[in-house]
């Protein structure tokens, strides 16, 4: 079974600044997708970011981008220039190529300061 | 444009009692999912349904039941709830195969209560 990682419960960052959010997965799936999703709270759930695992390149969507390592089964989120409209919760999620399941971290809560 | 509609929002029960959580999508999404949230946790999934006609268990399916009563509806049922259950109940649902079925839409969730 796959399990994803995030080991840090709670960060802040002053408006404007970059703030890193950690993943770790573990699988023995070769191919796979990774995701970032994001609760604010009024708790509905938008995906961020998706990371297909053969690609080598990192995506990118406006002010988030990811540091995909797939050897260190590695997969954290950048977020620039950090908006108030930023706080919320992030969760990682990890999907088998060919299924249909996502499995979840437990969520980092990133808290944007004025 | 609804997207995904969850009903009730809110419900306290008391241990053995059961309950119902409806969801629907109106998107014409194949498959639909029921997680669970709790604090530190993350989202876990109770069922899911591939395709309409499909149902399979998660992570944590015991002291649920599913039924994916069409392409649109997919409900939760608690037959003896258990203080163990209050949670948070996320119905979700994608739309295809592949990269893009990773992209779940969900709706507001339901907030249970068990005394």
């Amino acid at each position: 079974a796959q399990t994803v990682t995030q080991s840090q419960p709670e960060m802040s960052v002053q408006e404007a600044e970059t703030v890193t959010l950690s993943c770790t997965y573990d699988t023995s799936e070769s191919n796979y997708y990774l995701f970032w999703y994001k609760q604010p709270p009024s708790r509905q759930m938008i995906l961020v970011i998706r990371q297909e695992a053969y690609k080598q390149q990192n995506a990118t969507e406006n002010r988030f981008s990811v540091n995909f390592q797939k050897a260190a089964k590695s997969f954290s989120l950048k977020i620039s220039d950090s908006q108030l409209g930023d706080t919320a919760m992030y969760f990682c999620a990890f999907k088998k190529a060919a299924g249909n399941k996502l499995t979840f971290g437990g969520g980092t809560r990133v808290l944007v300061k004025p | 444009n609804a997207g995904v509609t969850q009903t009730p929002k809110f419900q306290v029960l008391k241990t053995g009692q059961s309950m119902t959580l409806q969801c629907a999508q109106d998107m014409n999404h194949n498959s639909m999912y029921w997680y669970r949230q709790d604090p530190g946790m993350g989202l876990r999934l109770i069922y899911y349904s591939a395709s309409e006609g499909t149902t399979d268990k998660g992570e944590v399916p015991n002291g649920y039941n599913v039924s994916r009563l069409n392409k649109r509806e997919f409900s939760l049922r608690l037959e003896s709830a258990a203080p163990s259950q209050t949670s948070v109940y996320f119905c979700a649902s994608s739309p295809l195969a592949g990269v893009l079925s990773g992209e779940l839409f969900f709706g507001e969730g339901s907030r249970l209560t068990v005394l």
